[in-house]
């Protein structure tokens, strides 16, 4: 069975761009989270969709959304890049949401860097 | 305070040795428990869950979870210089995975 996939794997952007990442779950898998990485910052959870719809959200800016299509696969878009948004965007998917927590598996990752 | 805190290491043990991997965490309604392997420059890998107080064994890698001490912990045996990695502890809590800054882990040939 196929891994979940990100595109683009790396993006340069420069400030005040926007940009769009899309993610494909494994096949049969519902839902998508969507984490930033940083080296200061480590793991931080941006927000989950399920079925179309977001359950849960992240403490990140209104600039940071994302969508998710009826074959589960999902995009994010952060617009008016900041030079902080610099980082490793990773998509896991898992088959169903909600507790006990399904087993999120992660895609490679998408490194933007904004200059 | 921290949700999930990790001890960031690094974590140097010698081939074949035992290595030791701690996560305490704070929301005692947590019920599910990840840990995560990551090599530098890829995306984590999920390696152990455990649910269930008690011990939990996969192969070279055993979880232990304690909700009375909210603290979950990961076992490697026989440590292999392929396991040098980064370690990521992750804990349901609201509704999301929260993650550690993760341990740093270094086998020694």
């Amino acid at each position: 069975k196929a891994g979940v996939t990100q595109t683009p794997r790396y993006l340069i952007k420069t400030r005040g761009q926007q940009v769009t990442l899309s993610c494909s779950p494994i096949s049969g898998h519902r839902s998508v989270s969507w984490y930033q990485q940083t080296p200061g910052q480590g793991l931080q959870f941006l927000f989950e969709y399920f079925s179309e719809t977001q359950r849960n959200k992240g403490n990140f800016p209104g600039r940071f959304s994302g969508r998710q299509f009826s074959n589960s696969r999902s995009e994010m878009n952060v617009s008016t890049l900041e030079l902080g948004d610099s980082a490793l965007y990773l998509c896991a998917s898992s088959v169903l949401a909600g507790e006990p927590y399904n087993e999120q598996f992660f895609g490679p990752g998408t490194r933007l860097t904004v200059l | 305070q921290k949700e999930v805190e990790q001890n960031s290491g690094p974590l140097s043990v010698p081939e074949g040795a035992i290595a030791s991997l701690n996560c305490t965490y704070s929301d005692r309604g947590s019920q599910s428990f990840f840990w995560y392997r990551q090599y530098s420059g890829k995306s984590p890998e999920l390696i152990m869950f455990i649910y269930s107080n008690g011990d939990k064994e996969d192969g070279r890698f055993t979880a232990q979870l304690n909700k009375a001490s909210q603290y979950v912990s990961l076992l490697i045996r026989d440590s292999q210089p392929s396991d040098s990695a980064t370690y990521l502890c992750a804990v349901t809590g609201a509704q999301k995975l929260v993650f550690g800054q993760g341990t740093r882990l270094t086998i020694n040939p």
